[in-house]
């Protein structure tokens, strides 16, 4: 595997489930990203992690609760979620921002719809 | 803080025409611009990026874009476009110093491309 990839890439649950998305990126970087895809609105950063350390949460419920075991591997974990949480959830990693090499690489999405 | 504005939300060129995407940036120093295309399902792909230098970019694709300081712009041309082209573009303006890794993405242009 090359790139950025996410697991599941398409996910539906209910309300009260619980589940995880993944990330992982295979390009050396340090750094790693979610963000949130909806319609009509625009990119939002939800959560940055740098050399395994959150540095951002973009005021995000806590409903939505990452992971970031190294700097390879990235999780979302969701539960009691809203039907207004359906979205494609994003995965990104850079290496660091002041580096002419720098540029986030997106994973392919994860699809999520809750209902 | 940091903004970008797309004003266009939808485009539509015939295939063979040319095509110019716009991008207008807010940011208290000096810049890094980007942009990016998603097509239907996708993440986002890389087409371009500035840092510094000469101020017409070249990317992948056959895109270009140039750097006009005095108008906080960065708009996106292609001489000719093909139908592979139809997408979502996204324009992004992002950190220029370590430890601050926020990319600010616009709205994002839908372009249609018609035979």
């Amino acid at each position: 595997e090359t790139g950025v990839t996410q697991t599941p890439r398409h996910l539906v649950m209910g309300m009260t489930n619980k589940k995880s998305l993944k990330c992982e990126q295979h390009l050396g970087h340090n750094a790693m990203y979610w963000y949130k895809q909806s319609a009509k609105k625009p990119l939002e950063l939800m959560f940055v992690y740098n050399f395994k350390e959150q540095t951002e949460n973009n005021s995000v419920p806590s409903r939505f609760s990452p992971e970031c075991p190294n700097s390879s591997h990235l999780f979302l974990h969701l539960h009691t979620l809203q039907p207004e949480d359906s979205a494609l959830y994003l995965c990104a990693s850079s290496s660091n921002p002041g580096a002419s090499s720098y540029e986030q690489y997106f994973g392919p999405g994860t699809r999520l719809t809750v209902t | 803080a940091q903004s970008v504005t797309q004003p266009d939300i939808h485009i539509t060129v015939s295939e063979g025409a040319s095509l110019e995407l716009r991008c207008n940036y807010s940011y208290g120093a000096t810049p890094y611009l980007f942009w990016y295309v998603q097509s239907p399902g996708q993440g986002l792909q890389l087409l371009l990026k500035y840092f510094s230098g000469d101020t017409l970019v070249q990317g992948i694709k056959g895109f270009e874009a140039e750097f006009k300081r005095s108008q906080s712009s960065f708009n996106l041309r292609k001489p000719s476009v093909h139908w592979s082209d139809a997408a979502e573009y996204f324009c992004a303006v992002g950190p220029s110093n370590f430890g601050n890794e926020k990319l600010t993405f616009g709205t994002g242009t839908r372009l249609t491309i018609i035979p």
